[in-house]
């Protein structure tokens, strides 16, 4: 069975800082990898998704990696700022043969950027 | 364009009673996903519809959670004689197809059970 987690739980940075958010995941069978942002009360905004035949996904500030051998996935934060704050959740696409499939979910890394 | 949306928002309902929560997928995505996200578990996976394909009901915690997809668009999540242990926020997401397309989710509903 998949399990996701993500290191750490919480981060709390000054602003301006460059940042590493990591997740990790048990199963390497996965269609996909997405990482999410939600700030508090609200749903998930999708950030990047990196295909499993992809190494790296860029938007912005925004650069994700996926290492499928050693089931690991980066979110790196450039320049970080007071407005990045939120709660940022990795997701892996783990496909169970059949019709069954779905994303599995770490816990999040809460992150606090400070101004 | 439209994303997807979920109604209601809130929902406060007492011990016991069915509730039904409703999601409108992004049109012409053919998958529907409902997920669950509460304090102690994180967000979890409940149930999946791809086309006209038979559901995978298999995140489903019990047989009082139920769902359906009417023509392959609306679905309706109905929870059966509430629990406390029920509130939580419970998301729709929908992806073009199944597999490697992104999912794209709604703001979610937030049911609690007094």
């Amino acid at each position: 069975k998949q399990e996701v987690t993500q290191i750490p739980a919480a981060l709390s940075v000054p602003e301006g800082e460059n940042l590493v958010l990591n997740c990790s995941f048990t199963d390497s069978a996965i269609y996909n990898l997405q990482w999410f942002r939600q700030d508090p009360g609200k749903g998930l905004t999708s950030l990047l998704l990196i295909q499993s035949s992809q190494r790296e996904q860029t938007s912005g500030r925004l650069n994700a990696s996926l290492d499928k051998s050693s089931g690991r996935s980066t979110l790196y934060i450039a320049a970080s700022q007071p407005g990045d704050s939120a709660t940022y959740l990795c997701a892996a696409y783990t496909d169970y043969g059949g019709s069954q499939g779905n994303l599995i979910f770490g816990k999040g890394t809460k992150l606090s950027v400070k101004p | 364009g439209a994303g997807v949306s979920q109604s209601p928002s809130n929902k406060v309902t007492e011990k016991g009673k069915d509730v039904e929560l409703r999601c409108d997928p992004i049109s012409g995505h053919t998958a529907l996903y409902w997920y669950r996200q509460s304090l102690g578990q994180g967000l979890e996976f409940l149930i999946y519809f791809q086309g006209n394909s038979a559901p995978d009901k298999s995140g489903l915690p019990s047989d009082r959670f139920s769902a359906e997809r009417t023509g392959g668009s609306v679905s309706t999540l109905t929870i059966q004689r509430t629990q406390q242990e029920d509130s939580a926020v419970y998301l729709c997401a929908s992806s073009l197809n199944s597999g490697s397309y992104e999912q794209y989710f709604g703001p979610g509903t937030r049911l609690t059970v007094t």
